[in-house]
């Protein structure tokens, strides 16, 4: 079945540095992509998404691209924060059935001062 | 700013007790999603619904949980008996058919 891997974290890095985390995906045809983001204690909230291949999304100065080729939708980040500090999943809507939200393991990501 | 809402934020129960989680969709989404997240196994899928049916719940333990939406603005997840090995943070997402789910803010069930 269609599935997402995920680089293990933890991913720790100083602030202002550049971020990479690597996702890629397992699937039939055309699957949409997301980025989801967690904050301690809270909920998962969308940060970005890809609907079709070269796609590219980009929301708070986090961008990933829709690699067919590669099947990949690395997460990067050109300077990090410490309020970037989270866990990150990267999740794919099959093509077969839109109803599905099938999410990888998460990778934490800390940023220090 | 519509949001998913889940009741109660917290909860502490003792073994064999049941446990009923509750959560409203945002209006006018047609697939209600719940997960479990845990260190050890991280966010899995326990059920989900389209338009209130049931769709998918092979990631539920069915002996113990059952997942139902009696009307359009509520979906709940019951517990009857919990166990220890349930203590874990269980959220409630919706969205529509082929786009993004929102999540709520997560119910964290501890049984002691």
């Amino acid at each position: 079945g269609d599935s997402v891997t995920q680089m293990e974290g933890p991913v720790t890095l100083s602030e202002e540095a550049f971020l990479t985390i690597n996702c890629t995906y397992t699937a039939t045809g055309y699957p949409s992509l997301f980025w989801y983001v967690q904050y301690p204690g809270e909920g998962l909230q969308l940060l970005l998404k890809a609907t079709k291949a070269d796609d590219k999304g980009s929301n708070k100065g986090f961008e990933a691209t829709y690699r067919k080729e590669t099947t990949s939708f690395h997460l990067e980040k050109g300077s990090v924060q410490v309020s970037d500090s989270a866990v990150y999943f990267c999740a794919l809507i099959p093509y077969y059935n839109t109803d599905k939200l099938i999410f990888g393991t998460g990778t934490r990501l800390q940023v220090f001062p | 700013d519509a949001r998913v809402t889940q009741t109660p934020r917290h909860k502490v129960t003792e073994m064999g007790q049941e446990v009923t989680m509750r959560c409203q969709p945002i209006l006018g989404h047609n697939t209600v999603f719940w997960y479990r997240q845990t260190m050890m196994q991280g966010l899995e899928l326990l059920a989900y619904f389209r338009n209130r049916a049931p769709l998918d719940d092979s990631g539920m333990p069915k002996d113990r949980f059952s997942a139902e939406m009696p009307d359009a603005t509520l979906a709940t997840l019951k517990i009857q008996p919990s166990e220890p090995r349930d203590s874990a943070v269980y959220f409630c997402a919706s969205g529509t058919t082929g786009t993004e789910a929102f999540f709520g803010q997560g119910t964290r069930l501890t049984v002691v």
